[in-house]
């Protein structure tokens, strides 16, 4: 089986300061990570993943994130917080060797950009 | 702008009623889902289409019927719901292996609200 723990239900942070999302995995096989971010009354919107390879992943806006296999984690960052990050986000795995479509995702986490 | 088309995007229906949400891709994809996301818990993956093929279905009850007549369409039909099925309906979709477990990307689609009274 495979999970996802978002540890943090929310996170505050004062714009300009580096913020971090935190996620931690638990697959059978190797994973395929992926951080997404929801804005109120929208749909899902892909980030960034990790597949192989380097473990620093960079994304769209700016975000990065880096892949500790030791550590089972995948957590979310960037350097600078804008208030327009404000947002949910969700980190999810699926299990290379599954042999199935599943995406699990955590529950998310509430991200808030404070002026 | 995304590549995955959800309508209605609001919808409220009684108990009784029979309706239809309608998904559609534009990126060439093979493979379509429809999840489902309340309150205070994680997504949910109800099914998955593969070549118009259903691949999974995660115990969902009988009252959600998908329909996937091409691999740009699909299609979850609803009745006689209860007022807990209330949540957003994502669809999504990916180019994707025919048993999964690749990394290649899922897209999702804004949503279909569903409330029903």
């Amino acid at each position: 089986a495979q999970s996802v723990a978002q540890p943090e239900d929310q996170v505050n942070v004062a714009e300009g300061n580096p913020l971090t999302v935190k996620c931690t995995y638990s697959v059978s096989g190797n994973p395929y990570l992926f951080w997404y971010v929801q804005y109120p009354n929208r749909g899902l919107q892909f980030l960034l993943k990790y597949i192989t390879g380097d473990n620093l992943v960079k994304g769209s806006y700016g975000f990065e994130a880096e892949f500790n296999k030791s550590q089972t984690s995948f957590h979310l960052k960037k350097p600078s917080a804008l208030v327009s990050d404000s947002a949910l986000y969700f980190c999810a795995v699926r299990d290379s060797g599954a042999g199935s479509y599943q995406l699990t995702f955590g529950k998310g986490t509430k991200l808030s950009v404070i002026p | 702008e995304t590549g995955v088309t959800q309508t209605p995007r609001h919808l409220v229906m009684g108990m009784t009623n029979k309706k239809s949400l309608k998904c559609e891709q534009h990126l060439g994809h093979n493979a379509m889902y429809w999840y489902k996301q309340s309150a205070k818990k994680p997504l949910e993956l109800m099914f998955v289409y593969n070549f118009k093929e259903q691949t999974e279905n995660n115990s969902v009850p009988s009252r959600f019927s998908p329909e996937c007549p091409n691999s740009s369409h699909l299609f979850l039909h609803l009745h006689t719901l209860q007022p807990e099925d209330s949540a957003l309906y994502l669809c999504a979709s990916s180019q994707d292996k025919p048993r999964g477990s690749s990394g290649n990307t899922i897209y999702f689609g804004e949503g279909s609200w569903l409330t029903v009274v």
